[in-house]
């Protein structure tokens, strides 16, 4: 079965660091999506993106944060300067259509210290 | 705004038994999508089962069933016949491309 592969697993990071969490897709998937889960806490959405723009983001998602689809395949999360509060479990998720199943990876956990 | 509500943040029963998780939400969009998600210690994220807003069948897949009340944005969760193996947390969800999520119901399934 198809899945959503997402690297690294899990990441440590010194605050004020850049972080790129990478993920590939599903080949035929064409709506590509960033969640966000705080240890023990809901997971939450971050951005949304279809046809190499960003279709939808949160108030989470500031400045700090950037996506981008640089190859094709790889479709990947830029965090410029990581804070101790953005430590959390990052998934990816795909979908065929923008009304379709989210398929989600299994998760990038990013620890900031 | 669109919100989910879990009002049971931990449940547990014994094996075989047969338990139901509620949720509700609110929201104003008329085409919409419900899920529920199973997430186990490994935390990865795993669809359980989908409802269409607009179909009022309740989805059923396999052991795992809803209870789709539209007009009470209620979107109950029922296992039956559970099994040490659905010990997770499940997660309610309300959307289409952004998914809303509840706070999550920690299931327990003893032996």
């Amino acid at each position: 079965e198809p899945e959503v592969t997402q690297t690294p697993s899990h990441q440590v990071t010194q605050m004020g660091q850049e972080v790129i969490l990478r993920c590939v897709p599903i080949s035929n998937h064409l709506y590509f999506y960033w969640y966000r889960q705080i240890l023990g806490q809901k997971v939450e959405f971050l951005v949304s993106f279809y046809n190499n723009e960003i279709s939808e983001k949160s108030e989470i998602f500031d400045d700090q944060f950037s996506v981008e689809r640089p190859d094709g395949s790889n479709f990947t999360l830029k965090i410029r300067s990581t804070k101790l509060e953005d430590s959390a479990m990052y998934f990816c998720a795909s979908s065929s259509t923008g009304a379709n199943v989210l398929t989600f990876g299994a998760g990038s956990r990013l620890t900031v210290l | 705004a669109q919100t989910v509500t879990q009002s049971q943040p931990e449940m547990s029963v014994q094996e075989a038994e047969t338990v139901t998780l509620s949720c509700t939400y609110d929201t104003s969009e008329s085409n919409y999508y419900l899920f529920w998600y199973k997430q186990p210690p490994s935390r990865q994220m795993i669809l359980v089962i989908r409802q269409e807003a607009y179909k009022q069948q309740n989805a059923t897949e396999n052991r795992f069933s809803v209870n789709f009340q539209k007009a009470a944005k209620s979107f109950s969760l029922k296992i039956s016949d559970s099994q040490l193996g659905d010990t997770a947390m499940y997660f309610c969800a309300q959307g289409a491309q952004k998914l809303v999520f509840g706070q999550g119901t920690r299931l327990t399934i003893n032996p």
